[in-house]
């Protein structure tokens, strides 16, 4: 099945500063790749995603990357706020066929110092 | 527009009790799952749903049943919890491979 790694575990970045964070996975038949944000005590929303058709999606101050050749997509958070304090996951699925669901990475735990 | 709804919110159970956690969607996903979220795991896939009457198992779906009689709700049964089952549960939806909506979570502590 797929395994999806992510890194690092915990990232501070000072307020204003870029954050990046990465994942690589597995399968390469996995051909969908969704971020998810989660806030304290609350479920994770989506983001922003990308499918393997593209290999880059911006959307106002966050973008991800995608290298489907060496199996891994970043996501890049410029300009950070308080307000992007949070848990971000990193997902993978197949689209179309397959294993229904997506396998998740461990999450990243940002913190923005201000 | 609520969305995904999960009740209970909190429950503790003790070593060989069993409960239902209910999920109920409206907004008229055919696709529905059951994550659990531990620690340093990230959210790893229970079971899922593809349309009502249809169920399959996930990544971790031992201990757990599950049931899709109505196309709105997702049922996640335990029929004899146990502490290792001390988790958070969040259930999801979608339209087919789209978007995974997820609801607020269900703590669960199996004393």
């Amino acid at each position: 099945g797929e395994n999806v790694e992510q890194h690092p575990s915990t990232l501070s970045v000072q307020e204003g500063d870029s954050a990046v964070i990465k994942c690589t996975y597995s399968d390469s038949a996995s051909n969908y790749f969704p971020w998810y944000k989660q806030e304290l005590g609350k479920g994770p929303q989506l983001i922003i995603d990308i499918r393997s058709n593209v290999g880059e999606k911006k959307d106002q101050r966050i973008a991800v990357t995608l290298n489907k050749t060496a199996k891994h997509f970043s996501l890049h958070i410029t300009e950070t706020q308080p307000e992007d304090s949070a848990v971000y996951f990193c997902a993978a699925s197949t689209w179309g066929g397959g294993a229904d669901g997506l396998t998740f990475g461990k999450g990243t735990h940002l913190i923005i110092q201000p | 527009n609520a969305g995904v709804t999960q009740t209970p919110k909190f429950r503790v159970l003790k070593t060989g009790q069993s409960m239902t956690l209910l999920c109920a969607q409206d907004m008229n996903h055919e696709y529905m799952y059951w994550y659990r979220q531990d620690p340093g795991m990230g959210l790893r896939l229970i079971h899922y749903s593809v349309g009502e009457g249809t169920t399959a198992k996930g990544e971790v779906p031992d201990g757990y049943n599950v049931s899709r009689l109505k196309k709105q709700n997702f049922l996640l049964g335990l029929e004899s919890a146990a502490p290792s089952q001390t988790s958070v549960y969040f259930c999801a939806s979608s339209y087919r491979r789209t978007e995974a909506f997820f609801g607020q979570g269900t703590r669960l502590t199996v004393v």
